[in-house]
C-alpha cells in the first residue's frame, strides 16, 4: 500500500534555530498537509497544500507542495520551546495516508 | 474554536467492557467521520470510515464486529470497542472534514486503558 516517509525521525536544535522536515512517497498525492501533535491530543493542523509547487506559510511555518505531488516540506524558522511535538505530514487522495511523524524537541 | 468534541477524553475499566467514544462535528454537518488508531509513539492508522445512514468503511485488518460504528446524524458518530481487552488499550482519534478535498480536522482523542 501507500506509504509515506518522513525524515528525520527526531530533532533536537537550540532555541532561535531553524528546523526542515520532509516527507517523500511512491505515489501521487492531491493535497499534503502538515499536522503537530501534542502529547494526549489530537493532530491540530498547521498547513494544507493544494497545487504542486505551492508554498505556504503560517506565520514562521512554510511548507511547499513538490512539483512531482510525491514529496512536501515543512520549515519552522527561529524555532521556540513552544514549538515541541510531534510533526506528521499526510498525503491525501480522499483518505490520509500519514508519515510516521518527526519529534521535535527545543532546548531553550 | 474547536471543530471536532471528542469524548471521553481518558477510559480505564476492566477486561470484557464495552467502551463507546463519541465523535461531534460542531462546526459543519458531516456525512463522513474517521476513526484512527495510534499507539505509543507511532503514527496514525486509519480504522474505519463512518457513513452518515450507511455501514462503516472498514480498514484491512480491522474487526468490524469488535469496533462497531454508528453514525446516526451529520454531527455524531460513535465507536464501541466490544469486549475490550488489554491489547485494545490505545489511543483513539475521530476526524471530520467538509468534503474529501478539504484537510480533516481531529478531536483530542480518547485514551483507552483496558486492565
Amino acid at each position: 500500500g501507500q506509504q509515506l516517509n518522513q525524515s528525520p525521525q527526531s530533532m533536537f536544535i537550540q532555541e532561535g534555530e531553524d528546523v526542515s522536515m520532509n516527507c517523500t512517497s511512491s505515489s501521487i498525492f492531491n493535497t499534503w498537509l502538515w499536522y503537530k501533535q501534542d502529547p494526549g491530543e489530537g493532530p491540530v493542523l498547521l498547513i494544507a497544500l493544494y497545487k504542486a509547487g505551492e508554498l505556504t506559510s503560517n506565520g514562521r511555518l512554510t511548507a511547499q507542495f513538490g512539483i512531482t505531488r510525491k514529496d512536501s516540506f515543512l520549515n519552522i524558522s527561529a524555532s521556540i520551546p513552544s514549538d515541541v511535538g510531534i510533526y506528521f505530514c499526510a498525503g491525501s487522495q480522499g483518505n490520509l495516508i500519514f508519515g510516521k511523524g518527526t519529534k521535535l524537541s527545543v532546548k531553550p | 474554536g474547536a471543530v471536532v468534541s471528542q469524548h471521553p477524553s481518558r477510559v480505564i475499566c476492566k477486561s470484557g467492557t464495552s467502551v463507546k467514544i463519541e465523535c461531534r462535528s460542531l462546526d459543519f454537518q458531516a456525512t463522513t467521520m474517521f476513526w484512527y488508531r495510534q499507539f505509543p509513539k507511532k503514527s496514525l492508522m486509519l480504522m474505519a470510515t463512518s457513513n452518515e445512514g450507511s455501514k462503516a468503511t472498514y480498514e484491512q485488518g480491522v474487526e468490524k464486529d469488535k469496533f462497531l460504528i454508528n453514525h446516526a446524524s451529520l454531527t455524531l458518530s460513535t465507536l464501541t470497542v466490544t469486549s475490550a481487552h488489554p491489547e485494545d488499550s490505545s489511543f483513539y482519534i475521530c476526524s471530520v472534514g467538509r468534503n474529501s478535498n478539504q484537510p480533516q480536522h481531529f478531536g483530542d482523542g480518547t485514551r483507552l486503558s483496558i486492565l
